[in-house]
């Protein structure tokens, strides 16, 4: 696609239960990240992946988080037993590795409120 | 050390002023350098790469020190509509994750 795109949009749960989020990076993109940020706060890393590599899950914060990615496509990130301080918007960004232009381009994000 | 530090801010400037931010990172290896803008419940979109030359995008100008491992972005006859959090970012080398500072609030008042 044109973009990253991420989706839901927006997500309300209740507390304990289980989130998928979804992300779709851009065609050719060998990384992909995710990110949380909360209300007022800084972007908060949770998991790269690059390409055949073992991903990167040094920023998740507990064991209910995990995610994965098909080849070098769709990224799912899952919070399972959602508690309160998980609301958050949930970033995704892809990028190049090598070259020229390896910046990363992000979704617009998902907005997760648990209840 | 965090591997990205910039000071938080908020910077608050009249219109037209020039303002200068500064980021410093940990890993003397690192390649690749960006500065990022975000606005107000929106996500981080790339403003500029920065160069080991200093490049400048208009009214923008991004400067690396490699000696003294740091960045820095300066904003000439602020805009109101320059009023946004702006993200260093670096990448250690080919391969390597990027690293985003925290940001530093900036406010332009009329």
């Amino acid at each position: 696609g044109a973009g990253v795109s991420q989706s839901p949009s927006n997500k309300v749960t209740e507390k304990g239960k289980d989130v998928e989020l979804r992300c779709d990076p851009i065609s050719g993109h060998t990384a992909l990240y995710w990110y949380r940020q909360r209300l007022g706060q800084g972007l908060e890393f949770l998991i790269y992946f690059q390409g055949n590599s073992a991903p990167d899950k040094s920023g998740l914060p507990s064991d209910r988080f995990s995610a994965e990615r098909t080849g070098e496509s769709v990224s799912t990130l899952t919070i399972q037993r959602t508690q309160q301080e998980d609301s958050a918007v949930y970033l995704c960004a892809s990028s190049l590795v090598a070259g020229a232009g390896t910046e990363a381009f992000f979704g617009q994000g998902t907005r997760l409120t648990v209840v | 050390r965090k591997e990205v530090e910039q000071d938080p801010g908020p910077f608050n400037v009249p219109e037209g002023a020039t303002v200068a931010f500064n980021c410093t990172y940990s890993n003397s290896a690192s390649q690749s350098f960006f500065w990022y803008r975000q606005d107000c419940r929106k996500e981080p979109k790339l403003l500029m790469s920065v160069y080991s030359s200093g490049n400048e995008d208009g009214r923008f100008t991004a400067q690396l020190n490699r000696a003294s491992q740091y960045i820095s972005l300066l904003i000439r006859d602020s805009k109101l509509s320059d009023s946004a959090t702006y993200l260093c970012v670096v990448r250690g080398s080919s391969g390597d994750k990027l690293t985003f500072g925290t940001g530093t609030r900036l406010a332009v008042r009329p």
